[in-house]
């Protein structure tokens, strides 16, 4: 169990966009900046999106975050079949704890 | 490029202690705003953070594993270690260590990953 919800799956066809949400509360995304990282099959995690909405060097513009309030979400357009992969939000909790969302599989 | 390697056996005996080391090239882990992390992941399951060390050796840790969770750094061989003890099935997990950097607040750099089964 998570205190970041996810959607567990997403699919799409090639070329479209998915769209992932990371609902959590004012205990942690509400006051913390949210990261995304991105799990291809049997690697380990990348990070994808830091600070909400900032891309590391190397991570193409079609992947884009955003934050409102306590919720947050990460796009993919012109989707490919190398996206298939697990997607996780990630932010520090007032438990004082980092929390990861349950991950979403994104098909294509 | 920052590198890290996990390093440690693949199986552990129920009840034991489960050592872990991480390797780092590519930076010190003594350099300021530098968070060094060690996170798991049960097979088919999502990803669970366990604990840090900060570059001035400062610790926090996941609060329900932290009765069973000891993290250090040897800074002369620029690495950092995990012990969990009082293993059991449900330890049985992929373990990562990663980078956390203050500059991002996220966790940068990661290593490969280390496969830990316990059983007897």
């Amino acid at each position: 169990q998570s205190v970041l919800t996810q959607p567990p799956s997403v699919s799409a066809a090639p070329g479209q966009k998915v769209t992932i949400s990371c609902s959590g509360t004012s205990s942690n995304i509400g006051i913390n900046y949210v990261s995304w990282y991105q799990q291809l099959p049997g690697t380990a995690p990348k990070l994808l999106i830091y600070e909400n909405n900032k891309r590391p060097s190397g991570i193409p513009d079609r992947f884009s975050g955003s934050k409102s309030g306590t919720s947050a979400t990460l796009d993919i357009t012109g989707l490919q079949a190398g996206d298939e992969a697990h997607y996780y939000c990630g932010t520090w909790d007032s438990s004082l704890s980092y929390a990861f969302g349950i991950g979403t599989k994104v098909t294509v | 490029q920052v590198q890290l390697q996990e390093s440690g056996p693949g199986l552990v005996q129920p009840s034991q202690t489960l050592s872990l080391t991480c390797s780092v090239s590519g930076d010190a882990i003594t350099s300021d705003g530098k968070y060094w992390t060690w996170i798991r992941q049960r097979p088919g399951q999502g990803l669970e953070w366990i604990a840090y060390i900060s570059n001035s050796g400062s610790t926090y840790f996941n609060l329900s594993l932290k009765s069973r969770v000891t993290i250090s750094q040897d800074t002369s061989k620029n690495q950092f270690s995990l012990k969990l003890s009082s293993l059991t099935a449900a330890d049985t997990a992929v373990y990562y260590c990663a980078r956390e950097a203050a500059g991002v607040s996220a966790l940068d750099f990661w290593g490969q990953g280390v496969l830990v089964t316990v059983s007897s």
